[in-house]
């Protein structure tokens, strides 16, 4: 059965202390890895896709890489701003859907 | 931007009563997906449409239908509804034919059987 599996459930940074998550998989097949950010009583809004092992992704203080088997999200010297729930989803070979983990909370104190 | 737009944002309903939660999209496309949220269990896909009058069963249909009548709008209809679909039902949207991953979300509607 595929599955995304992501670490930890919770995270509580100082402003300033970098940290990762991480997003594992067991699916077959995978055609593409995607991040979302999603904050207290919002939708998701998509931050990164990133399709085979090795490639690599930035935005701001935010970097996503990807193994055969699983992803990492860095987050260096976050900001307060920075707290949120990130989720990853996987699109499979077969089908058209994606399969989310159940996501990190993030909370960075100042 | 691209917006999606969901009806209500809070509903509180009883168990039996027929509910409807509307999605609307200004962008113009193809692909449209309703997912529920609950805590631990993350996002699951109740149904997808890739065209108008098309609709394909996601990972948890039952209980649910919905409706896609123009492009830009999908209903989620539970028939009867449960105090098990107490959830968080968020809406979303993608160009092309198939799923890029890039969905868009609407803000989500928090609905609560009694």
């Amino acid at each position: 059965e595929d599955q995304v599996t992501q670490s930890p459930e919770a995270l509580r940074l100082q402003e300033g202390e970098s940290s990762s998550l991480n997003c594992s998989y067991t699916v077959s097949g995978l055609r593409g890895l995607f991040w979302y950010r999603q904050d207290p009583g919002k939708g998701p809004e998509f931050l990164f896709t990133l399709y085979s092992a090795g490639e690599e992704k930035e935005k701001e203080r935010l970097k996503a890489t990807l193994t055969k088997k699983e992803s990492f999200l860095h987050i260096t010297a976050p900001k307060p701003e920075d707290s949120a729930t990130y989720l990853c989803a996987v699109r499979m070979a077969a089908g058209n859907k994606l399969t989310f983990g159940g996501g990190t909370r993030v909370l960075v104190k100042p | 931007d691209v917006k999606v737009t969901q009806s209500s944002r809070y509903l509180v309903k009883r168990t039996g009563e027929k509910v409807f939660l509307e999605c609307v999209q200004d962008m113009d496309h193809e692909n449209m997906f309703w997912y529920r949220q609950d805590p631990g269990l993350g996002l699951r896909l109740i149904y997808f449409s890739y065209d108008v009058k098309m609709k394909e069963k996601g990972d948890i249909p039952e209980g649910y239908s919905v409706s896609r009548e123009k492009k830009e709008r999908f209903s989620l209809i539970l028939e009867s509804a449960s105090t098990n679909q107490t959830s968080m039902y968020l809406c979303a949207s993608t160009t092309g034919r198939g799923i890029t991953g890039e969905l868009f979300f609407g803000e989500g509607s928090r609905l609560t059987v009694l």
